[in-house]
């Protein structure tokens, strides 16, 4: 099975700072992969699939990237709101795996 | 809007087997590319993929769990369903229902789940 591992597991930044999260899988997953934000108790909601396409209704300054092994999360002007664990998930192909979450706090 | 709405007994007995439904609201179940899915969260821990449907009844569910789960669906119902059988106390955690896709159309590739339920705190114990 295709194992997903996020960096870091948790991070601090100041609001307005540029913030990058990373996924790698242990297979190539083409462009197989869906990030969520979950808010603390709170459902996950997806932000962005097909590695790079914004979900209808998310702010532009969340933004994806990457193909095959190592991907990206990018928040491009932290915000208070996006204090949250975000996870990554490939889809497609049995599993579905999730990544083990990246904390995002406010410093 | 899509709805999804799970519903079940909060408390499990140890060896005994956790059931619950989810409801979908909005829309047909068997409408569009869709697959439904079942994904768990223990507390303070990350989520767990368990398994999804097609309506076609496909299956596909998480190796670590395989030999104790089954997935069902009722589309004259809009519903799907989830049997989790000799649970133990790591099984207790809340579990939501999502709807999934991955499929393109002429022009996007779409993926992910779109649609959650609000989750259900299931405790495992005696």
């Amino acid at each position: 099975d295709i194992q997903m591992t996020q960096s870091p597991s948790s991070l601090s930044a100041s609001v307005g700072d540029r913030v990058t999260i990373t996924c790698r899988a242990s297979q190539g997953i083409s462009n197989y992969l869906a990030w969520y934000q979950q808010k603390p108790g709170k459902v996950p909601k997806l932000l962005i699939y097909a590695a790079s396409t914004l979900q209808s209704g998310v702010p532009s300054r969340f933004s994806g990237s990457g193909s095959g092994t190592d991907f990206t999360l990018t928040i491009s002007s932290l915000q208070p709101e996006d204090v949250a664990t975000y996870y990554c998930q490939k889809y497609n192909s049995a599993p579905e795996t999730f990544g083990q979450g990246t904390k995002v706090e406010i410093k | 809007q899509v709805q999804l709405q799970e519903s079940g007994p909060g408390l499990v007995k140890p060896s005994q087997t956790l059931s619950l439904t989810c409801t979908v609201s909005g829309g047909s179940i068997s409408s569009g590319s869709y697959y439904w899915s079942w994904i768990r969260q223990p507390a303070g821990k990350g989520l767990e993929w368990i398994g999804r449907i097609y309506t076609s009844g496909s299956t596909n569910y998480n190796p670590s769990l395989k030999s104790r789960v089954t997935i069902s669906v009722d589309t004259s119902k809009n519903q799907f369903s989830l049997k989790l059988s000799s649970v133990t106390a790591a099984d207790t955690a809340v579990y939501y229902c999502a709807r999934g896709t991955d499929y393109c159309s002429s022009t996007s590739c779409y993926g992910g789940y779109d649609y959650w339920g609000q989750g259900t705190l299931v405790t495992v114990s005696s």
